[in-house]
Parts: C-alpha cells; sequence; structure tokens
C-alpha cells in the first residue's frame, strides 16, 4: 500500500520556468492537500482539495495554482518559478470530505536559482 | 488567525526518560490538535490527535493533555527509545483550511 506519492522527489528550477509537482493517492480518500515547509516554521497550507471537482485556497496561494484532475490526483503547478518559492513540498490526503490531514507523502525538496 | 506556538525548539533527552513538548494557540475556536512527528527526509506522520471535548488522550507511550481555558496542550512521551528520535509538530484547526502549525521540536534521545 503505496500511500500518498510524490513525484518528483528533487528538483532543480531557474528563476521564471514552471512546473507541475504530482501527487496521488491510493486510499480512495475525498481531501487532498499541498503544503510548504520552510527551516524554521511549520507547514503552511497552499491549497486543499475537499472532495473531487472542489479546490480553495489556503494561507499561502499565490504564485500556484491546483488542479483535482481525479478522486486520486491533486496536482500543484508553478507558472513563474522565484527564489521565494524554493521549499519543501507535502501532499496530504485524508478520508472524509473536509477532514483535517491524515497521511503525508515524503515531500518534493524544489530549488529555484 | 491561528497562531500556534511551540516550546521547546530542541530538546535532548536520555534514553528512558519522559520528554513533554508544548503547544499554545491564539484562536478559541479551535477544536482539533493533532501531534506529527517527522523523521528525516520523510513526510509528517499523525501520531495523536486529541479534540476539544476531551481533556486526555494517552496511546501506549505517548499522551496528549489539552487545556482550554488556557489554551495550551502538551505531548509527553514516556519511557523514550532512540526511535523517538524526530522532529514534532503540534497543529491547532477549527476547519480543515485553517490549520495551523507549531514550528516544530527537534528531539534526541541519546542511548
Amino acid at each position: 500500500n503505496a500511500g500518498v506519492t510524490q513525484t518528483p522527489k528533487f528538483q532543480v528550477l531557474k528563476t521564471g520556468q514552471s512546473m507541475t509537482l504530482q501527487c496521488a493517492q491510493d486510499m480512495n480518500h475525498n481531501s487532498m492537500y499541498w503544503y510548504r515547509q520552510d527551516p524554521g516554521m511549520g507547514l503552511r497550507l497552499i491549497y486543499y482539495s475537499a472532495s473531487e471537482g472542489t479546490t480553495d485556497k489556503g494561507e499561502v496561494p499565490n504564485g500556484y495554482n491546483v488542479s483535482r484532475l481525479n478522486k486520486r490526483e491533486f496536482s500543484l503547478r508553478l507558472e513563474s518559478a522565484a527564489p521565494s518559492q524554493t521549499s519543501v513540498y507535502f501532499c496530504a490526503s485524508s478520508g472524509g470530505q473536509g477532514e483535517q490531514p491524515q497521511h503525508f507523502g515524503d515531500g518534493t525538496r524544489l530549488s529555484i536559482l | 488567525g491561528e497562531n500556534v506556538e511551540q516550546h521547546p525548539s530542541t530538546l535532548s533527552v536520555q534514553e528512558g526518560d519522559s520528554a513533554v513538548i508544548k503547544c499554545t494557540y491564539s484562536d478559541s475556536a479551535s477544536n482539533y490538535f493533532p501531534w506529527y512527528k517527522q523523521e528525516l527526509g520523510k513526510g509528517p506522520q499523525l501520531i495523536i490527535d486529541i479534540r476539544s471535548n476531551v481533556g486526555e488522550k494517552k496511546d501506549q507511550r505517548i499522551a496528549v493533555t489539552l487545556n482550554k481555558t488556557a489554551k495550551h496542550f502538551s505531548l509527553h512521551i514516556t519511557e523514550t527509545q532512540p526511535e523517538d528520535s524526530a522532529v514534532y509538530f503540534c497543529a491547532a484547526s477549527s476547519n480543515n483550511n485553517d490549520m495551523r502549525f507549531g514550528a516544530g521540536t527537534r528531539l534526541t534521545v541519546k542511548p
């Protein structure tokens, strides 16, 4: 049982480039989340999806877009990467609609030069 | 919005001793308080949680206490083992889009 799978695990971008972080869960969960983790800080919510077909902004949504492609997959896109977006990104899921995150992926470490 | 403060930022204990991590929150509407353990290179793992209608919850060697009046909650780990070494995060929320995390506590258990 893979749980929450994130790809890629590492990525280096140049300022202005775009990329999509992928997340998939195999637990038939309704809610999915994207967080970023910066040194000395707790996780901060970027976007979440309470159910398939819905997405909502979290605490720090600027510079990001998301797509809930289907129940399994929730992607995060950086249209024009900036050095301030250098961070570790975590995807999470939970079973109930609107439940708080319970299962996290192992993260994508993103560096923007 | 909610603000969560966590102390201490680092904690070192001898194997077998107890460890206590404390968090305070600001929003009286918060009603869900989870604790996560994060090992190096891994994502956070939910280890225990408590809701505001309960004052204490225990699961084997870990326990969480909640004082709603004082707006603080604590994680207690007894009989610590080297495998308990990790970064621990507290969080508080009233719904699924407002969860706020503490800055984390790096726990080191010395053999």
